[in-house]
C-alpha cells in the first residue's frame, strides 16, 4: 500500500529553472529514498536520506527531511531537458513503499 | 557488468494463456521483488524473496506465483492471463539490510487481450 504521497502530481518548467517536489508520509521511517523513472522504464535510485539526517546533496540534487512534519523535498537545480521523468519517494517501515510520483517535464 | 535483466520487454497475449516473466540479476543480491505498476501510477509490491527457497506475498493481491531456486533468478508466472493483468511488471533486487537501495530492471509491459 502507498506510504508516500508526492506533490505536485505534475510539474512543467523551463530548462535552467529549479524543480521542487515534495513527499509526505504517514508512519515513522528508517529512511527515505528518491527514485527517478524515465517513461516506460525501471526506476533508478537517486539518493537516500536517513531518519537522523536533515539534508543531503548529490550533484544538482538536494534532499531535505523533516521527520516532525513527516515530509521530504527533492530540489533539482538548473534543470535540463534530460531531467524529464517521473520522480518517486520511497519510505521503509518494514518494507519499501513507493508514492505515485511527480511527473516532471523540462522544456528546452 | 552487474545488472538486472527482464525478459520479455513487451508481451501481448490472449486470455487464458500461461506466461512466465523472467528476471535475473548478476549482483548476488539476496532480496528480490516484483512490483506491478499501471501507467502514471504508484508501484504495488506483489511478491518478494529473502533468498533461495524463500517467497512471500506483497501488499497487492495477485494471482501470479513466483519461485526462487537460484539466487540470481526470480521468475513470475501467471497460470491463466486475464485482461485485468494488463500492466507493467518491474523486478528489483537489493542487498541486506533490506532498507537500502533497490536496483530495478527495465520492466515488462504486459497486454492481455
Amino acid at each position: 500500500s502507498q506510504q508516500g504521497e508526492e506533490d505536485p502530481q505534475a510539474l512543467s518548467i523551463q530548462e535552467g529553472e529549479n524543480a521542487t517536489m515534495n513527499c509526505s508520509y504517514k508512519t515513522s521511517i528508517n529512511n527515505l529514498q528518491w527514485y527517478r523513472q524515465n517513461s516506460g522504464r525501471g526506476l533508478v535510485h537517486l539518493i537516500l536520506i536517513r531518519s537522523n539526517e536533515r539534508e543531503k546533496h548529490s550533484g544538482r540534487l538536494r534532499v531535505t527531511l523533516d521527520t516532525s512534519k513527516k515530509s521530504s523535498s527533492l530540489l533539482i537545480t538548473a534543470s535540463r531537458a534530460a531531467d524529464t521523468a517521473s520522480y518517486f519517494c520511497a519510505t521503509f517501515d518494514n518494507d519499501m513503499r513507493f508514492g505515485a510520483g511527480t511527473r516532471l517535464t523540462v522544456k528546452p | 557488468e552487474a545488472d538486472i535483466y527482464q525478459t520479455p520487454r513487451y508481451l501481448v497475449i490472449g486470455t487464458g494463456k500461461k506466461i512466465t516473466l523472467e528476471c535475473s540479476q548478476t549482483m548476488g543480491h539476496d532480496k528480490m521483488y516484483w512490483y506491478q505498476q499501471d501507467p502514471g501510477m504508484e508501484l504495488h509490491l506483489i511478491h518478494y524473496s529473502y533468498g533461495v527457497n524463500s517467497t512471500e506475498k506483497g501488499d497487492l493481491s495477485s494471482e501470479s506465483t513466483v519461485s526462487r531456486i537460484r539466487t540470481e533468478h526470480f521468475p513470475l508466472t501467471l497460470e491463466s492471463a486475464r485482461p485485468s493483468h494488463t500492466s507493467q511488471y518491474l523486478c528489483a533486487s537489493s542487498e541486506f539490510p533490506d532498507w537500502g537501495e533497490q536496483f530495478f530492471g527495465p520492466g515488462t509491459r504486459l497486454t492481455v487481450l
